[in-house]
């Protein structure tokens, strides 16, 4: 099972929007409503911020926002802030009770 | 509150086993599967395998079969990750995470950091 692929790193300057792609096959993204999105600031666990493609766990910012197209699923980050610097996976359920993470991505707001 | 804690840190040699737990708390153990990920230093994030507690069934990353063996204690609320045959490429922090609903992570517990040296 290959990795999800993402972009290595997003910047965006306070207040903007940045966009994450997420990009995987017909057999894991785009075979199921199943993709949830994690941050994880250095030297700590990552936190559930999306799950089942687009819904948002009670407790997390309404600027997170997450979509899906085919294969590839987005995370949005509107009105950017310095919290939100940080690195970001996405993870689908790819069938037959396993599970694949993106490559990550570093945001860094400027 | 819902609360994963896991054990100390780890230092192996090469070919060795480790056995790390995470003992949960704040919910009814037999109603939520657990999963194993693990994090190679300023690396990306790796699913390892799955639990039932309630059963006991697993289910492991094709790369791992054979290494990995997913374990638990009901009457301690414990689950167990033992890797075997360690390598220095196994060297990374392990969590534990519950799948809480729908195929999502959350929460996770602390991580426990595996150093394979020789």
């Amino acid at each position: 099972q290959s990795a999800l692929t993402q972009p290595a790193s997003v910047s965006g300057s306070p207040g903007q929007s940045i966009t994450i792609s997420c990009t995987g096959t017909s057999s894991d993204v785009g075979s199921y409503n199943l993709v949830s999105w994690y941050q994880q600031h250095p030297g700590k666990a990552p936190k559930l911020m999306i799950y089942e493609d687009n819904k948002r766990p009670s407790g997390v910012s309404n600027r997170f926002s997450g979509s899906k197209s085919g294969n590839t699923a987005s995370l949005t980050i509107s009105g950017l802030q310095a919290e939100d610097e940080a690195d970001y996976y996405c993870c689908s359920y790819a069938g037959s009770s396993t599970y694949v993470f993106g490559t990550g991505t570093k945001v860094t707001v400027l | 509150q819902v609360q994963l804690v896991q054990s100390g840190a780890e230092v192996k040699k090469p070919g060795a086993s480790v056995k790390v737990s995470c003992k949960a708390s704040g919910y009814t153990f037999t109603r939520y599967y657990m999963h194993w990920v693990r994090q190679a230093p300023g690396q990306g994030l790796e699913w390892m395998g799955i639990i039932n507690p309630s059963g006991g069934s697993t289910s492991y990353a094709q790369k791992l079969q054979g290494r990995v063996t997913m374990t638990r204690d009901t009457s301690t609320s414990t689950v167990y990750m033992e890797l075997s045959s360690l390598r220095c490429e196994d060297t990374a922090v392990y969590y534990c995470a519950r799948e809480r609903s729908a195929y999502e992570f959350d929460p996770w517990g602390q991580g426990t950091l595996v150093t394979v040296s020789s």
